[in-house]
């Protein structure tokens, strides 16, 4: 069985600073771990992705991850958040080749002017 | 029309109804899922087509039925709702080719809501 806990329900960040939502896996073996976003009334859109290789993965809009398998981590950074970075981020994993994504609850960032 | 596309995307419908929801993807992915997006929970994979044939089927209650006439469109037939079925549904669509797994592209979704 594999899941994902995104630990945070809410973050809030002035804009400029830097920003960082947090993601923990717990799956048996190698993960491939997505991070999404999604902004009212839309559907998810992808951001990143780590399949293996380089820890720091780079992705949409300024954003990147770190994959950290002591700690089980996959947690998205940004060096300097945007009002408009303001969403609902969730943070998922899949087995290999399978097609189940499995979904964290989601955190929702905001980011203050 | 690109990437993903669904309608209706607001549906009202009483317990008695019957409605469809359809969803189409111009980008020509060979997998698409259905999922349920409810207000505080992560959102929950229902049904997943590889090839036009159901591949997955998340203990979803018969009163959903999905239909996948081609690659390109899914259907979710519904009938004889409970109120608790109300919420986002989104689907998605990837293209998997054996080993490779590749990231889901997802439609704007149908906020559904029962009375």
């Amino acid at each position: 069985a594999q899941s994902v806990a995104q630990p945070e329900d809410q973050v809030n960040v002035a804009e400029g600073n830097p920003l960082t939502v947090k993601c923990t896996y717990s799956v048996s073996g190698n993960p491939y771990l997505f991070w999404y976003v999604q902004y009212p009334n839309r559907g998810l859109q992808f951001l990143l992705k780590y399949i293996t290789g380089d820890n720091l993965v780079k992705g949409s809009y300024g954003f990147e991850a770190e994959f950290n398998k002591s700690q089980t981590s996959f947690h998205l950074k940004k060096p300097s958040a945007l009002v408009s970075d303001s969403a609902l981020y969730f943070c998922a994993s899949s087995l290999g080749s399978a097609r189940q994504l499995t979904f964290g609850s989601g955190t929702q960032l905001t980011v203050l002017p | 029309e690109t990437g993903v596309t669904q309608t209706p995307r607001h549906l009202v419908m009483g317990m008695t109804n019957k409605k469809s929801l359809k969803c189409e993807q111009h980008l020509g992915h060979n997998a698409m899922y259905w999922y349920k997006q409810s207000a505080k929970k992560p959102l929950e994979l229902m049904f997943v087509y590889n090839f036009k044939e159901q591949t997955e089927n998340n203990s979803v209650p018969s009163r959903f039925s999905p239909e996948c006439p081609n690659s390109s469109h899914l259907f979710l037939h519904l009938h004889t709702l409970q109120p608790e079925d109300s919420a986002l549904y989104l689907c998605a669509s990837s293209q998997s080719q054996g080993s490779s797994y590749n990231e889901q592209f997802f439609g704007p979704g149908t906020r559904l809501t029962v009375l």
